[in-house]
């Protein structure tokens, strides 16, 4: 079975800086998804980023970038010029191409912007 | 508006009493699933659905019950709730075709049951 983890619970970046969220995975696939969910206080769940893993591009959205390393297992997110609305938990997420019925998260960090 | 949407919001019950909550999405999507967010633990699936009359359980089935007799809803069934189900609930569907398609959560429903 697939797991992930998030191994930081809590981050905090001060406004305007960058931080790096950390996730690693554990899969014998080669073919899978890879996402970044937000959750802000809202509850609600939003789509941050995501990657394919046989794409070797890493995949950007504005101020989100991943690090995906394939053979390391590791897919982290970066978050450029910090702002106080990226306040959220932050869930890695992994999803098999081959079984596409569920995602698998890790347990989440919480990410706190200082102004 | 493609939304995904989940009744109650909240719901504060007592243990053995049964309980609906409902999930409806209006994009066709054919995958629907149920997880629970609890601290620390991050988001476990319940059950999911592939299609009408299909279902499966994922890795929390015990304790839940969900039917899907028409492709919008997916609803989820706690025919005797205990304390150990408190919890986040969130129902979540996205398309069978497409490789990395969104899937789209609803809004979340926090029970208790004390």
């Amino acid at each position: 079975a697939q797991t992930v983890t998030q191994s930081q619970p809590e981050m905090s970046v001060q406004e305007a800086e960058t931080v790096t969220l950390s996730c690693t995975y554990d899969t014998s696939e080669s073919d899978y998804y890879l996402f970044w969910y937000k959750q802000p206080p809202s509850r609600q769940m939003i789509l941050v980023i995501r990657q394919e893993a046989y794409k070797q591009q890493n995949a950007t959205e504005n101020r989100f970038s991943v690090n995906f390393q394939k053979a390391a297992k590791s897919f982290s997110l970066k978050i450029s010029d910090s702002q106080l609305g990226d306040a959220a938990m932050y869930f890695c997420a992994y999803r098999s191409a081959a079984y596409g019925n569920k995602l698998v998260f890790g347990a989440g960090t919480i990410l706190r912007v200082k102004s | 508006e493609a939304q995904v949407t989940q009744n109650p919001r909240y719901l504060i019950t007592v243990t053995g009493k049964k309980l609906t909550v409902t999930c409806s999405q209006n994009m066709n999507h054919e995958y629907m699933s149920w997880y629970r967010q609890d601290p620390g633990l991050g988001l476990r699936q319940i059950y999911y659905s592939m299609n009408v009359e299909v279902t499966d359980k994922g890795d929390v089935p015990e304790g839940y019950k969900v039917s899907r007799k028409e492709k919008r809803n997916f609803p989820l069934i706690l025919e005797s709730p205990s304390p150990n189900q408190t919890s986040l609930y969130f129902c979540a569907s996205r398309e069978h075709s497409g490789r990395a398609n969104e899937q789209y959560f609803g809004p979340g429903t926090r029970l208790t049951v004390t």
